[in-house]
């Protein structure tokens, strides 16, 4: 089952503050955040496992609540090198499987 | 570390025709995943490796399409007969365990024309 990202865009200037959501209809055990530019791979941000544990990004946070079945990007500050399409991918436990959204397009004007 | 390494960049071919795209995880990684990407259905698991052993494969679009890992440093993702829908990002993804608790580490793609 694909999780569900929203919004779908969002175009902010530089400085500013996002939050990226991801909602899944089935119980997990990891989300995954990744970001990808234009005619680029997708690089890894972060994972967030149920339990609290978070791994990755330095300068962006995120959350990730079990009992709702969803995560939120935090982007705070942000700067140029933001600009990209954000993808949530979702885990559920017991399973290898990484299901990704269909990206939040997040561009940031100067 | 060379990262995951897909080939070609680029490919370009006629309906009918057989294509094969190519991928060489990062070394020591155990879990190798093919993902198609297009604008209308995003990114899809096609097919994952687990220790050179398909696990799950319902990703997989159709008998046209098919996948294999001879070895731990190589797989092909292979489609015979090619239709237009195929037009497609096939990306290639390793990761150091077969657990989703550990990152993807994705290669550069390859763009695939089918006319």
């Amino acid at each position: 089952q694909q999780p569900v990202q929203s919004p779908q865009a969002v175009i902010l200037r530089e400085g500013e503050d996002a939050v990226i959501n991801c909602s899944s209809s089935k119980a997990l055990y990891s989300v995954h955040w990744y970001r990808q530019k234009h005619g680029e791979a997708p690089v890894f941000l972060m994972i967030l496992l149920k339990g609290g544990e978070q791994k990755g990004h330095e300068k962006i946070s995120a959350s990730f609540n079990e009992k709702k079945q969803q995560s939120s990007l935090y982007l705070t500050a942000s700067q140029l090198s933001y600009s990209g399409t954000y993808f949530c991918g979702t885990g559920p436990g017991g399973s290898e499987k990484l299901v990704f959204g269909k990206g939040t397009k997040l561009t940031v004007n100067p | 570390d060379a990262g995951v390494i897909q080939s070609p960049r680029h490919e370009v071919t006629e309906m009918g025709q057989e294509v094969t795209l190519r991928c060489k995880p990062i070394s020591g990684h155990n879990s190798l995943f093919w993902y198609r990407q297009t604008m209308m259905r995003g990114l899809e698991l096609l097919i994952y490796f687990n220790n050179n052993v398909p696990i799950d494969d319902s990703g997989m679009p159709e008998d046209r399409f098919s996948a294999k890992m001879p070895n731990a440093s190589f797989s092909t993702l292979k489609i015979q007969p090619s239709e237009p829908r195929d037009s497609a990002v096939y990306f290639c993804a390793s990761s150091p365990t077969g657990r989703i608790v550990s990152p993807l580490h994705f290669g550069n793609g390859t763009r695939l024309t089918v006319t």
